[in-house]
């Protein structure tokens, strides 16, 4: 069955500090991936996601960015954090109409 | 544009009582729609599906049945446990080569014992 790993687990970080969310996926092959935020009492807010290598699309425009340098491989990065951008960030692995979250990053910008 | 609308938390019920959660939603085509649940510090669990209209979602002692006349997916349990305490998510996927999942905002429920 395929399994879901995200790295770190919790993050606290200082305002302008570069950032990098790493997401690895196992027991499956060229998934579609995303990433998602859930920021404290909202709902979640779909970032970006990949249908292969290389391939990103975005759905909101921010300070963010990511990258797919491996099948199985989601990165999200960040050169200069902002206070907005503390929240859980979740990867997610799509497989047809269906998708199954990671455990996710908390991430705490001070 | 596609959306979910779910009815507001937090949701506090005593053990064994029943519980609904309302979701209705907007969707261009036929959506697949969803219940997702996330117990506190962990991410999100699918918790069950429906396809198609009239279609009947179970898990876990949850229902939820795919109303395409009133546009709804209310989540069902007859008897909640503790242990059902979490956030639960109604969300949708707009038909055939969507990628997008779109989710409500999310309903806290909490059961005291």
């Amino acid at each position: 069955s395929q399994t879901i790993h995200q790295w770190p687990a919790t993050l606290v970080q200082p305002v302008g500090s570069p950032l990098s969310l790493e997401c690895t996926v196992e027991g499956t092959s060229n998934p579609n991936l995303y990433w998602y935020r859930q920021a404290a009492g909202r709902g979640l807010q779909l970032l970006f996601y990949s249908v292969g290598i290389g391939q990103i699309s975005s759905e909101v425009p921010q300070n963010l960015s990511a990258s797919r340098p491996q099948d199985r491989q989601f990165i999200l990065s960040s050169k200069k954090l902002l206070l907005s951008d503390s929240g859980f960030y979740l990867c997610a692995l799509g497989r047809s109409y269906e998708q199954y979250f990671g455990p996710g990053t908390r991430l705490t910008v001070t | 544009g596609n959306s979910v609308t779910q009815m507001e938390g937090p949701v506090t019920l005593s053990e064994e009582a029943f519980l609904t959660i309302n979701c209705t939603y907007t969707a261009t085509g036929y959506p697949s729609l969803f219940w997702y649940v996330q117990y506190p510090g962990e991410g999100l669990q699918l918790l069950l599906k429906a396809t198609k209209a009239d279609d009947k979602g179970s898990n876990k002692g949850f229902e939820a049945t795919y109303r395409k006349e009133t546009t709804s997916f209310h989540l069902e349990k007859g008897s909640v446990q503790v242990s059902d305490s979490a956030v639960y998510f109604c969300a949708l996927i707009a038909g055939a080569g969507s990628y997008q999942l779109t989710f409500g905002k999310g309903t806290k429920l909490s059961v005291i014992p």
